[in-house]
């Protein structure tokens, strides 16, 4: 089965603590992307990735870090700095980053501030 | 970026059609016309897309009005997992938008 994976389902973070979000992708898709979403509200983007090795910030990306070493995983770290990190984390990707491609998205990533 | 309203709420009873509103006064002629919807806490899946004409798919039909400023998402037979919110996005294809920019959306209700 083709699709996107995040890990875990629910991740407590202590005050001052770092946490990392797993995304993995098996769909063949160049194009990654991170947002988050606060109740109520819309989704909001983080950062995307349009190709290995390469990443961009999105609307919000204070407070979070990156990487795209492999084409299959995008994960996302939380840092300390992000001072309200309490929401639902999405990742979705695409076959490429054109306007016209649709994104898929993994089943989410809830994260509560202890 | 152009933007897009939609009414906060719609209910429809189950097995009958829902007609979801978009309206997008300032699109530009470069706009495609996205729509997905997010089942609770679930991760948002697309649901159809389109630019000028009508478009039906498997999921739902979309409705494009003549001057592009609005669009109808019709779900022919709506049941019980239709029950979702429902976001209308534009994406720019000739300025790479690669985002998805969510409004807050249309809660559908179904009742059963």
């Amino acid at each position: 089965d083709g699709g996107i994976t995040q890990s875990p389902k629910y991740l407590f973070r202590k005050e001052g603590q770092n946490v990392t979000l797993s995304c993995e992708q098996n769909l063949n898709h160049d194009a990654m992307y991170w947002y988050r979403q606060d109740p109520g509200q819309g989704l909001r983007l983080i950062y995307y990735s349009q190709i290995v090795n390469d990443f961009q910030k999105g609307d919000i990306a204070e407070g979070y870090s990156v990487s795209r070493e492999k084409k299959e995983s995008f994960p996302l770290t939380v840092t300390s700095a992000q001072k309200n990190p309490t929401a639902f984390y999405l990742c979705a990707s695409s076959i490429g980053g054109g306007a016209g491609e649709t994104q898929y998205f993994g089943p989410g990533t809830r994260l509560l501030v202890l | 970026d152009a933007k897009t309203t939609q009414p906060n709420s719609m209910e429809s009873n189950e097995e009958e059609p829902v007609h979801l509103p978009c309206n997008h006064s300032t699109i530009s002629g470069t706009d495609y016309i996205h729509w997905y919807r997010q089942l609770p806490s679930q991760g948002p899946e697309y649901v159809i897309h389109g630019l000028t004409s009508n478009v039906n798919n498997r999921m739902a039909s979309l409705a494009i009005a003549e001057d592009r400023k609005s669009s109808t998402l019709i779900l022919h037979r709506a049941t019980l997992r239709d029950a979702a919110v429902y976001y209308c996005i534009l994406r720019d294809w000739e300025h790479e938008d690669y985002k998805l920019s969510f409004g807050a959306g249309t809660t559908v209700t179904v009742r059963a």
